[in-house]
C-alpha cells in the first residue's frame, strides 16, 4: 500500500528557533498534501492544502507567516515552525493525496513538536 | 451540530468480542474514511469508502449512502485494538476532511 514518512518523528527545540518537518510520498505521486494539526485528546484539525508548484491555501486562523509551506516536487512537501512558542507545541500530522485515485489520502506518522 | 458523529463516544470491550463503531454524516460525501491513532501515535488509515462494503483482515466496514452512515466493525477484539477509531469524510472535489471527535476503544485481556 501507499506509504507516506514524515521526519522527523520528534522534535524539541528552543522558543524562538525554527522547525522543519518533512512529508513523502514514498511510492506514489502526490499533487496535494495535507498539514493537520492535533492537539491533545482532540481531533485533527487541517492548517493548510499544499499544492505541487503553487502556493498553500491555508486554513482561517493559520497564520502563513508562522507555518512556512513549500510543495516543490511531487513527493515532498515541508512544513516549518518559524519563531516557535511553547505554544506550538502540538502533534503535526500530513496527508498525501494520490494522483491516480482523487479520493485517497494517506497519513503520515506525525511528528511531535515541543517547544521549550 | 457536528458534521460527522461517532458513537459511542468511548467503549470497552472485553477480548474476543464483536465491537461496532457507528459513524453519521450530514452533508453529501465522496468518500468516508476510518482511521486507527494508537496512543502517541500516526495516524493509519483503515478504510476509505464510498459505497458498500469492504473488509480486511477481522474489520469490516460498511456505508449506506442514502441513510448517511457508515460502520467499523471489529471482530474477534484483542487489546492491540485499543486505539482511538475516527470517521473523516471527504466532501469532493477540494477532498478536505471533516472529522469525527473519534472513539476510544480499549479492549481488555
Amino acid at each position: 500500500g501507499a506509504v507516506v514518512s514524515q521526519h522527523p518523528s520528534w522534535v524539541i527545540c528552543k522558543s524562538g528557533t525554527s522547525v522543519k518537518i518533512e512529508c513523502r510520498s514514498l511510492d506514489f505521486q502526490a499533487t496535494t498534501m495535507f498539514w493537520y494539526r492535533q492537539f491533545p485528546k482532540q481531533s485533527l484539525m487541517l492548517m493548510a492544502t499544499s499544492n505541487e508548484g503553487s502556493k498553500a491555501t491555508y486554513e482561517q486562523g493559520v497564520e502563513k507567516d508562522k507555518f512556512l509551506i513549500n510543495h516543490a516536487s511531487l513527493t515532498l512537501s515541508t512544513l516549518t515552525v518559524t519563531s516557535a512558542h511553547p505554544e506550538d507545541s502540538s502533534f503535526y500530522i500530513c496527508s498525501a493525496r494520490d494522483l491516480r485515485t482523487f479520493d485517497e489520502q494517506y497519513f503520515g506518522p506525525g511528528t511531535r513538536l515541543t517547544v521549550t | 451540530k457536528n458534521e460527522v458523529e461517532q458513537s459511542p463516544q468511548n467503549l470497552t470491550a472485553q477480548e474476543g468480542e464483536f465491537i461496532t463503531i457507528n459513524c453519521s454524516y450530514s452533508v453529501g460525501i465522496s468518500a468516508l474514511h476510518w482511521l486507527q491513532q494508537h496512543p502517541g501515535g500516526g495516524i493509519v488509515s483503515l478504510f476509505m469508502l464510498s459505497s458498500g462494503k469492504k473488509k480486511h483482515g477481522r474489520l469490516i466496514a460498511t456505508i449506506n449512502i442514502q441513510e448517511k452512515h457508515s460502520s467499523l466493525h471489529i471482530t474477534a477484539s484483542h487489546p492491540r485494538d485499543s486505539a482511538v477509531y475516527i470517521c473523516a469524510v471527504c466532501g469532493g472535489a477540494n477532498s478536505k476532511l471533516t472529522f469525527g471527535k473519534g472513539i476510544t476503544l480499549s479492549v481488555r485481556p
